[in-house]
């Protein structure tokens, strides 16, 4: 079966840097999605990672580590606006897109 | 840019009607998705498609059945409503870079 564990709330304040683990047991592995989701929203896709190592767009980062089937979401710079739910996700088959998501991390961002 | 359009957007039906999610995108895409989203948690995939007229089963699929003979549509239909199926129903395309463009998601309510 497909596993994968993320805390399930964060709280961090304004400015701040905060990140969000996600683990994984999948029976295949070809890459780790991050999504963002505010309340009422659709997720909004972040990041996408294949292969180990960071990958920065922004004030986003995300990190694998494809050996210890772990992976992180790094927020810089914390805003407000940061507040939503945050979703790793596992495409666990090499040609079709499917994902498995995990429950998703709620991040609180206080002033 | 329009991306996935999702319609309804809420819908309330009774226990034993048939109910059709409609979802369109406005590329060409090959890859589409329906997830179901219940309180609090992540993402379940439904079914999925590689392509049009090929589906297969995702996690959840019992009770839901699919079609997509136009690449662009790919409809999701509940053959008789039951209130385990209340949910939010997100549809999506899958990008060139393995991320997904979610709908605006149907907020459905069976009673």
């Amino acid at each position: 079966g497909q596993s994968l564990e993320q805390p399930s709330e964060v709280t961090a304040v304004e400015g701040a840097i905060v990140q969000i683990n996600c683990t994984y047991q999948t029976s295949g592995f070809y890459g780790l999605s991050w999504y963002q989701q505010h309340d009422g929203g659709a997720p909004t896709f972040l990041s996408y990672n294949a292969l180990d190592g960071l990958e920065e767009t922004g004030r986003f980062s995300s990190f694998l580590s494809r050996s210890d089937s772990y992976g992180y979401l790094l927020l810089q710079e914390l805003q407000m606006k940061d507040s939503a739910s945050y979703f790793c996700a596992v495409r666990d088959h090499p040609s079709a897109g499917k994902s498995t998501f995990g429950d998703g991390t709620t991040l609180t961002v206080k002033p | 840019d329009a991306g996935i359009t999702q319609s309804p957007r809420y819908k309330i039906t009774e226990t034993g009607r048939q109910v059709t999610l409609m979802c369109h995108q406005t590329w060409s895409h090959s890859y589409m998705f329906w997830y179901r989203q219940d309180l609090g948690h992540g993402l379940r995939l439904i079914y999925y498609s590689a392509a049009a007229d090929i589906t297969d089963k995702g996690e959840v699929p019992d009770g839901y059945v699919v079609s997509r003979s136009k690449t662009e549509n790919f409809p999701l239909t509940l053959e008789s409503a039951t209130r385990s199926q209340t949910s939010v129903y997100f549809c999506a395309a899958q990008g060139i870079n393995y991320g997904y463009t979610f709908g605006s998601g149907t907020r459905l309510t069976v009673v």
